[in-house]
């Protein structure tokens, strides 16, 4: 398994633009997550699902961050319209069913938004 | 209220000498925590948890209810160590779905 897969890698973006971000998780995995990484507020989980539902999006920063997760193998994290401080790395990670354990993260994606 | 603390931004150390990495967490019921680690230009994985009781790559970490501690441990320090290290809680109120993290200690160790 090539674990959890992100496209892209890296955004460079003008403000105002639409940012949209993309995550394949583990096959197999029915918890998906979203974080967001700064210098200034370390690692923030902003969202996630369970079978596809989101379950908690209290850490969403406003209505111009949505995420959608249509089948148990793909979510996308769009902002619209992207500001300068929403640049920082997204993560995106998944986990299996049950009990406490291990989230699997995948590679990140490096926005830049100008 | 539910939060982990890692008093520590960066821990700056020579190699062979022990480390700590902190981690306090405040939270009413019984978590499962975890540390995860950031190698440069890599993603982020969990390094160790509290339930398994194990010691990865030298480290270990004890659970301290009285202290509500996750502290990180490891007698002799190696450069490859460097790294961002984080302290997580996973609460059992929703199912331990989520992590909550802290802010996140830089480990440098210096030849």
């Amino acid at each position: 398994d090539a674990g959890v897969i992100q496209s892209p890698r890296h955004e460079v973006t003008e403000m105002g633009q639409e940012v949209t971000l993309r995550c394949k998780p583990i096959s197999g995995h029915n918890s998906l997550f979203w974080y967001r990484q700064t210098m200034m507020r370390g690692l923030e989980l902003l969202i996630y699902f369970n079978n596809n539902v989101p379950i908690d999006d209290s850490g969403m920063p406003e209505d111009r961050f949505s995420a959608k997760m249509p089948n148990a193998s793909f979510s996308t994290l769009k902002i619209q319209p992207s500001e300068p401080r929403d640049s920082a790395v997204y993560f995106c990670a998944s986990r299996p069913a049950g009990g406490p354990g291990e989230q699997y993260f995948g590679p990140g994606t490096r926005l830049t938004v100008t | 209220a539910q939060r982990v603390t890692q008093p520590e931004k960066l821990l700056s150390v020579f190699k062979g000498a022990p480390v700590e990495l902190k981690c306090n967490y405040s939270y009413s019921g019984s978590p499962e925590l975890f540390w995860y680690v950031q190698y440069s230009r890599q993603r982020l994985q969990l390094l160790l948890r509290h339930i398994s009781r194990e010691s990865i790559k030298g480290f270990t970490a004890d659970l301290n209810k009285g202290e509500t501690s996750f502290h990180l441990k490891k007698p002799f320090a190696q450069e490859e160590d460097s790294a961002m290290y984080y302290c997580a809680l996973s609460p059992r109120s929703g199912g331990y779905n989520k992590l909550i993290f802290g802010a996140g200690t830089r480990l440098a160790v210096h030849p």
